[in-house]
């Protein structure tokens, strides 16, 4: 499994933008980036994925770096409720079945009111 | 409601015991992914089911066991409990471009 880096925690402000980022420098041309959120005592939940091209979502934007070694998951403006642990996975394509999905530390986000 | 469903919600039972935890898949997902959280550490992958098969399998202990069934509703069964068994586990279904869903997890307290 291609593994990932990110920082262990960041902060920010409530309605200010937050830049996320995950290092991939092991990324094959298969390779989906995915990101997970964490709430406490809760599951996983989706923010978004690509593969090559920048996304956006209702939830947040991701660019992904030309060379595709590093991604950054954007939320556009910060709320009480972004706070949670923010987990990038690599996962490869395959065409039936499914990749699992492999959990790294992720990053703790805190935001302040 | 994340369309996966995990019963139950908790459970407290004594060590050497053994447990059942179920998961129901969301709707036309043919995987089933169980993932243990201890207290303050990371997701640990269990064990991966597709379409009945056992797909891939990670840390899971030998006391652990699980399958997934026709309905696809799978189940995992953990026995001879310890007290280090405690924790959050949660199951994910996954189908074809329709990414990953958890549920909310069964909280296991081994006393």
């Amino acid at each position: 499994d291609a593994k990932t880096t990110q920082p262990n925690s960041m902060e920010s402000n409530e309605e200010e933008p937050v830049h996320l980022p995950c290092n991939h420098s092991t990324i094959s041309g298969t390779d989906y980036i995915h990101w997970y959120r964490q709430l406490p005592s809760q599951g996983p939940e989706y923010v978004i994925h690509g593969l090559t091209s920048n996304v956006n979502n209702r939830m947040a934007s991701l660019a992904i770096a030309e060379d595709r070694k590093s991604s950054t998951l954007i939320l556009h403006r910060a709320t009480l409720r972004d706070a949670a642990v923010y987990y990038c996975i690599l996962t490869p394509f395959i065409i039936q079945g499914a990749q699992k999905l492999v959990f790294g530390q992720g990053t703790r986000l805190t935001i302040n009111p | 409601d994340s369309g996966v469903t995990q019963t139950p919600k908790h459970l407290i039972t004594a060590t050497g015991q053994r447990v059942t935890l179920r998961c129901s898949p969301r709707s036309g997902d043919l995987s089933v992914y169980w993932y243990q959280q201890s207290l303050d550490q990371g997701l640990q992958f269990l064990i991966q089911y597709y379409n009945g098969e056992e797909r891939a399998k990670g840390n899971i202990l030998e006391r652990f066991s699980a399958q997934q069934f026709p309905d696809l509703h799978s189940e995992l069964n953990l026995s001879s409990l310890e007290l280090g068994d405690s924790a959050l586990y949660f199951c994910a279904s996954s189908g074809q471009s329709r990414g990953y869903t958890f549920g909310s997890g069964t909280r296991l307290t081994v006393v």
